[in-house]
């Protein structure tokens, strides 16, 4: 099946450390995506990757680092720089070319949590 | 002022029941409006699509655009238990690689 997915489904941050959040995509999707959700906020764009090796900061970006080796594959490490970590974060791809990125296919999220 | 407004709920109606979501937003120049659901704890999944003004029907959902008025419905015909979700606008410019903007969600639920 196409699709996104991320892993792991729940994670834990221990004060200092940082943790990577894994999305692999299946769909041949040029441009990828990660985007943090918040009770009571919309979805916030963090970092986004239009093709392979290149990448672009979002609304949020500080304390947050990527890498995009892989079409397949686009990584995000939440850094010890980032000090209120908690959210839901949803990575996302799409096609790119004029007016496609608007249809967005996401995984299913990973939550993370600070101990 | 945000640039897309969205009550959060949450909005409880009886199963059958018309629903109506909206939102506004203050940016003139978005062209593409979108409607996401997204289930608990679940990534969104794009509903429907609208470029510009008017209608577009799928099934039990209909979504429409007023430019003039910068606001946008989705409404839900017989509505079913299964519809109970978070529904997310989204809208963005014309042009190439734009930025997606959302909203930040209202709660659905539908009672059996």
């Amino acid at each position: 099946d196409g699709g996104i997915t991320q892993s792991p489904k729940y994670l834990f941050r221990k004060e200092g450390q940082n943790v990577t959040l894994s999305c692999e995509q299946n769909l041949n999707h040029d441009a990828m995506y990660w985007y943090r959700q918040d009770p009571g906020q919309g979805l916030r764009l963090i970092y986004y990757s239009q093709i392979v090796n290149d990448f672009q900061k979002g609304d949020i970006a500080e304390g947050y680092s990527v890498s995009r080796e892989k079409k397949e594959s686009f990584p995000l490490t939440v850094t010890s720089a980032q000090k209120n970590p908690t959210a839901f974060y949803l990575c996302a791809s799409s096609a790119t070319g004029a007016s496609t990125n608007e249809k967005l296919f996401f995984g299913s999220g990973t939550q993370l949590s600070v101990l | 002022q945000k640039e897309v407004e969205q009550d959060p709920g949450p909005l409880s109606v009886p199963e059958g029941a018309i629903v109506s979501l909206n939102c506004t937003y203050s940016n003139s120049a978005f062209q593409y409006f979108m409607w996401y659901r997204q289930y608990s704890r679940k990534g969104p999944e794009l509903l429907m699509y609208t470029y510009s003004s008017g209608n577009k029907e799928d099934g039990r959902f209909t979504a429409q655009v007023d430019k003039s008025s910068k606001y946008i419905s989705l409404f839900i015909r017989d509505s079913q238990p299964s519809d109970s979700a978070t529904y997310l606008c989204a809208m963005r410019n014309s042009g190439g690689y734009q930025k997606v903007t959302f909203g930040i969600g209202t709660k659905l639920q539908v009672i059996p």
